[in-house]
């Protein structure tokens, strides 16, 4: 099945560090979409990016599309003990309707 | 979020037994999902539903059935669980651009 694969798994940064997780795919995107999921929670949408190239901010999270739109990335400036949680890109099909997450990057964070 | 409830939150059965797990939205979307979350993994769609009148297998609809029995009521039956359904199962609600997701039911098949 068409797959998006997520790099790192898992990141342990001291707060104040920067975080970056990466977001690929064998074939082209419609659009990426990235959630997070605080432990025991539930996923939580946090963006959509359509446009190649597409650069979106969110305070201290900086959202990326590649150019050719077969990758994506999710940058976090200053980590802060509230970022952890699990950072998810997903891939809507053609009609949304199947939807495919990405396994996901654990972010953990050292006070 | 309230918006969208999932009953039971935590469900011990056992191998063989037939368990049945609700969904409810008050967010008016038409469209429903069913997912499930193994640890370590990412969430991988069961079932999915755009309207009333539609019902979609995702990437692991083997020995899952769902129905829609209204806009906002999706739920999600295991004829006969067994041990491997054991996990997190997520239902969400949303549009093309955005999912919302309900706060899980914890599912241990013994």
């Amino acid at each position: 099945g068409q797959q998006v694969m997520q790099i790192p798994q898992y990141q342990h940064v001291q707060e104040g560090e920067d975080f970056t997780t990466y977001c690929n795919s064998s074939t082209t995107l419609s659009n990426i979409q990235w959630y997070k999921q605080r432990p025991g929670g539930h996923p939580v949408f946090l963006i959509q990016l359509v446009k190649s190239g597409e650069v979106k901010k969110q305070k201290r999270l900086t959202f990326q599309f590649g150019e050719a739109k077969k990758n994506s990335s999710l940058h976090i400036t200053a980590t802060q003990t509230t970022d952890v949680g699990t950072y998810f890109c997903v891939r809507s099909g053609t009609n949304a309707g199947k939807s495919t997450f990405g396994d996901g990057t654990t972010l953990t964070v050292k006070p | 979020d309230a918006d969208v409830t999932q009953t039971p939150r935590n469900r011990i059965t056992k191998t063989g037994k037939r368990i049945m797990l609700e969904c409810s939205q008050t967010k008016g979307h038409d469209r429903m999902y069913w997912y499930r979350q193994d640890p370590g993994l990412g969430l991988r769609l069961i079932y999915y539903s755009f309207d009333v009148k539609d019902i979609n297998k995702g990437e692991i609809s083997d020995g899952y059935s769902v129905s829609r029995q209204a806009q906002a009521k999706f739920s999600l039956s295991l004829e006969s669980a067994i041990p491997n359904q054991t996990a997190l199962y997520f239902c969400a609600t949303g549009t093309y651009n955005e999912q919302f997701f309900g706060p899980g039911t914890r599912l241990t098949v013994l």
